[in-house]
């Protein structure tokens, strides 16, 4: 059955460092793969998707992830987090057809 | 432009009472509609799709059932509810066709059974 999963459950840092986020899918198809962001109070939207291409995706507000077929990744990074981004994420698979979401990291920035 | 509501927002109902969670599309025809259900810790968890009216597929046995009595009406029901159905739901809808594309969501409806 295809999964979805996010090492880090709650993530903690201060402003200025940087941020990666582990997701590791397990789907045996073409995979299309996303990150969402759910601010407090705010609905899900999506911050960088993948389809194909450049395996090296950059979404809004900084953030990028990378695609690593053999790895089955797709982790998020951002070089230099700020307090506005403190936020639940989610990794998703696009597998066939159902987008499957991992349990989500929450991020907390420290000013 | 597309949008995508439902209601109530927040609902507080005794255990053995009917749900009713309704879902609404504006903006497109013949969209892919997805019932959701987000819970601390684990992340969204898919209940329920539909690529069309009166197609359902459900993705996990549960107490809940799901109509889409039209093209861009989702319904997410339950005849008698169980304290374990409180939870966030969340509907979403994509582009008919468009298996790659994004889901767009809904506000959510925070449902509490006491």
């Amino acid at each position: 059955a295809q999964s979805v999963s996010q090492h880090n459950h709650h993530v903690i840092l201060s402003e200025a460092a940087s941020l990666e986020l582990g997701c590791n899918y397990s789907y045996g198809g073409t995979v299309n793969l996303f990150w969402y962001v759910q601010y407090p109070g705010q609905h899900l939207q999506l911050l960088l998707k993948y389809f194909s291409g450049d395996p090296l995706v950059k979404g809004i507000k900084g953030f990028e992830a990378e695609f690593i077929k053999s790895k089955f990744s797709f982790n998020l990074r951002k070089p230099s987090v700020q307090w506005s981004d403190t936020a639940e994420y989610f990794c998703a698979v696009n597998a066939a057809g159902k987008l499957i979401f991992g349990q989500g990291t929450t991020l907390q920035v420290k000013p | 432009s597309q949008t995508i509501h439902q209601w109530p927002a927040t609902l507080v109902q005794p255990v053995g009472s009917p749900l009713s969670l309704e879902c609404t599309v504006e903006g497109t025809s013949n969209p892919n509609l997805y019932w959701y259900r987000q819970a601390a810790g684990r992340g969204l968890q898919l209940l329920f799709y539909s690529v069309g009216i009166g197609q359902i597929s459900s993705e996990v046995p549960q107490n809940l059932s799901a109509s889409r009595p039209q093209d861009r009406q989702f319904i997410l029901s339950s005849k008698k509810l169980l304290l374990s159905d409180s939870g966030f739901y969340l509907c979403a809808w994509r582009g008919g066709g468009r298996e790659s594309g994004e889901l767009f969501f809904g506000e959510g409806s925070r449902l509490t059974v006491l």
